[in-house]
């Protein structure tokens, strides 16, 4: 079946520790999506890329970058990670059309920050 | 910046019951989307609307676009244990990106 995939699943790193979560999608989507969610809280766009059109949000912090070495696979590398930063991270992916952009979710990576 | 409104936080039912989540914008919608998520999983594409005034069912679930588009609801009729989760809307801006509301947080009372 066609999906998105994220590794590991759960991720503990400690305060400061350079971490890389990975996302993989079979459905050859041209756009990949990520997101930090924190509890009871809606997903907030980090960054997105358009075929290999990098495309950051204002506010996401010079401490996420991302890199998307070829259609399938997109990293997520926090480079200093704070407490703050501990939430779940998810992979998204879509195949852009005008009018439509339905979004096809990963199952997500947990961030402990110790 | 466009901000889309959702509301309640929280609605707990009886199983059985009605649930309805509603959003709202203060500028015109090109589309808006539903997506579900199950505590501890992650978003599920529920439904996306375009046109105005638009309804849509899926089974027990009843999706409703505005005639202005600038809103937009989701009605549960009889209320399962598996309807638990989240149900967020979602519009998407002019740069092809969502703009999540706060989601509505379905709890059945045991």
């Amino acid at each position: 079946d066609a999906m998105v995939i994220q590794n590991p699943r759960y991720q503990v790193t400690q305060f400061g520790k350079p971490v890389t979560l990975s996302c993989s999608q079979t459905l050859n989507h041209n756009v990949m999506y990520w997101y930090q969610q924190k509890s009871s809280q809606a997903p907030k766009l980090l960054f997105h890329y358009y075929d290999k059109d990098f495309n950051n949000e204002a506010d996401t912090p010079d401490n996420f970058q991302s890199r998307r070495p070829n259609t399938s696979f997109c990293f997520l590398d926090i480079r200093s990670p704070g407490l703050g930063d501990a939430a779940m991270y998810l992979c998204a992916t879509s195949s852009r059309t005008l009018g439509a952009d339905t979004q096809y979710f990963g199952p997500g990576t947990r961030l402990t920050v110790l | 910046g466009q901000q889309v409104m959702q509301i309640p936080q929280y609605q707990h039912v009886q199983e059985g019951e009605d649930f309805t989540t509603y959003c709202n914008s203060s500028t015109t919608l090109s589309n808006i989307q539903w997506y579900k998520q199950r505590p501890g999983g992650h978003p599920v594409f529920l439904i996306q609307l375009v046109k105005s005034g638009e309804v849509k069912k899926q089974k027990r679930l009843t999706f409703q676009f505005g005639e202005a588009k600038k809103n937009s609801s989701l009605h549960i009729t009889a209320t399962q244990t598996t309807d638990v989760g989240t149900y967020f809307c979602a519009a998407m801006d002019s740069n092809y990106q969502l703009i999540w509301g706060a989601g509505t947080k379905l709890i059945i009372k045991p």
